[in-house]
């Protein structure tokens, strides 16, 4: 059974740091591309970033571009986002997924806050 | 990475049928054969119901159907029930590691 298990959400003031992560368990960590995806409060879901199964290529979103890194330790299984200068506009719940073409499977999520 | 386009909102009564549409480009929807639907519950994550654009994960009803006609693709909802009320979001691949989602569809079962 697939599990994707996300941590590092909070609270953090705008113009901070944060760093997410999400352990994966249940396959062959090495073979799937894995992706991060958010929904604010009230609002859609929103891509955010995905990784190549090897790493060596990420995608971003406008939105985040310059601002998140997406990593994966594949020793780890396991994949991060690194996000800093945040604004209170990053405000959501965070998705981990694991991904095959379009076929997603999520995680629960972690929520971050920005706000002073 | 465009969003997909949705209605915002649609509506059926209790054992009537109901489509929701969800349009891209030649680049996602029309492009490629990843098109997936999600149903979502306030406060809760999302949950596949249809994915590869017509194929039911194990324990959806076989009310929910998709299909694809250029870069439109569609959920169909048949026999309405009350639980079927929620916010449904497509999603389509879009090449490399992207995914795009569509703005959502509010479903009201009157």
């Amino acid at each position: 059974e697939v599990q994707l298990l996300e941590s590092g959400g909070g609270l953090v003031r705008p113009g901070g740091s944060l760093r997410l992560s999400c352990a994966a368990s249940g396959f062959t960590f090495t073979n799937y591309a894995m992706t991060w995806i958010r929904q604010a409060p009230g609002k859609g879901l929103e891509w955010v970033s995905g990784i190549s199964a090897s790493g060596g290529k990420a995608d971003y979103a406008a939105s985040v571009e310059g601002r998140f890194t997406i990593s994966r330790d594949n020793s780890r299984n396991t994949v991060y986002l690194q996000m800093n200068s945040l604004r209170p506009e990053d405000t959501a719940i965070y998705y981990c997924a694991r991904m095959y073409y379009g076929d997603l499977d999520w995680g629960q999520g972690t929520l971050v806050t920005v706000s002073s | 990475q465009s969003a997909l386009t949705q209605p915002p909102s649609a509506s059926g009564s209790p054992g009537q049928s109901v489509t929701i549409s969800c349009t891209g480009t030649s680049s996602d929807v029309g492009g490629y054969n990843y098109v997936s639907w999600y149903q979502q519950d306030p406060g809760k994550a999302p949950k596949l119901m249809i994915y590869e654009v017509s194929k039911r994960p194990s324990g959806v009803p076989d009310r929910f159907s998709g299909s694809k006609s250029g870069n439109t693709a569609s959920l169909t909802v048949s026999g309405l029930q009350a639980e079927d009320e929620a916010d449904y979001y497509c999603s389509s691949y879009a090449g490399g590691d992207i995914v795009v989602f569509g703005g959502g569809t509010k479903l009201t079962v009157l």
